[in-house]
């Protein structure tokens, strides 16, 4: 029972340079979300995905953009990553409107 | 003023007796209320859902949720040092047609021997 896969675990990026985080969920969630943790501040929505072909800006917004590919996958993209991005982010999954969130294993993110 | 607030902590409990977490939410609408522990370097994991006022048990844990007061909380009966985790409360706001959950910034729980 895989619930939500994470691509990669761990990343290293320059400043500058591009990158696209996985997300996959095989439990049929309907809502799919992207969340970052930085130490002391919880963790801050930056985009999340109602539905398939929809999605909407969190807390936390600039300097990401999202697709949601299928109602499976919901991918997260830095175009030009800055050190203020370096974080851990977590991907989660919702089914039924207003129920909790599965979350997956992380990814932590370094930008030098 | 955030949407969900928590005090950070560190909270010491000695093992074995009530450690109780809080939290407020700004948002009067709310309807979904929830609480997850992380460990550190892990990802949440969910140990509560409450949606209505009062209190709801899950052996040692109760969540109680008083809309009035904006206000929700975790109690945690015979702590164990297992329980020694950063515990997150999240909220739904009832703005939200999309199943946006905010989340507060964590307590950070320790039980002492």
């Amino acid at each position: 029972n895989a619930g939500v896969t994470q691509t990669p675990k761990f990343q290293v990026l320059k400043t500058g340079q591009s990158m696209t985080l996985q997300c996959a969920q095989d439990m049929n969630h309907n809502s799919m979300y992207w969340y970052r943790q930085d130490p002391g501040m919880g963790l801050r929505l930056i985009y999340y995905s109602a539905s398939e072909g929809t999605t909407d800006k969190g807390e936390v917004p600039n300097g990401y953009n999202v697709s949601r590919l299928n109602k499976r996958e919901f991918s997260l993209r830095l175009e030009s990553a800055a050190p203020s991005q370096t974080s851990v982010y977590f991907c989660a999954s919702s089914g039924v409107s207003n129920t909790e969130a599965f979350f997956g294993q992380g990814t932590r993110l370094t930008v030098v | 003023q955030k949407e969900v607030e928590q005090n950070s902590g560190p909270l010491s409990v000695p093992e074995g007796a009530i450690a109780s977490l809080n939290c407020t939410y700004s948002d009067r609408g709310s309807q979904s209320f929830f609480w997850y522990r992380q460990y550190s370097g892990k990802s949440p994991e969910l140990i509560m859902s409450i949606y209505s006022n009062g209190d709801k048990e899950d052996g040692r844990f109760t969540a109680q949720l008083n809309k009035a007061s904006q206000y929700v909380s975790l109690l945690i009966r015979d702590s164990q040092p297992s329980d020694s985790a950063t515990y997150l409360c999240a909220v739904i706001p009832w703005y939200s047609s999309a199943s946006k959950i905010i989340f507060g910034s964590g307590t950070r729980l320790s039980i002492r021997p």
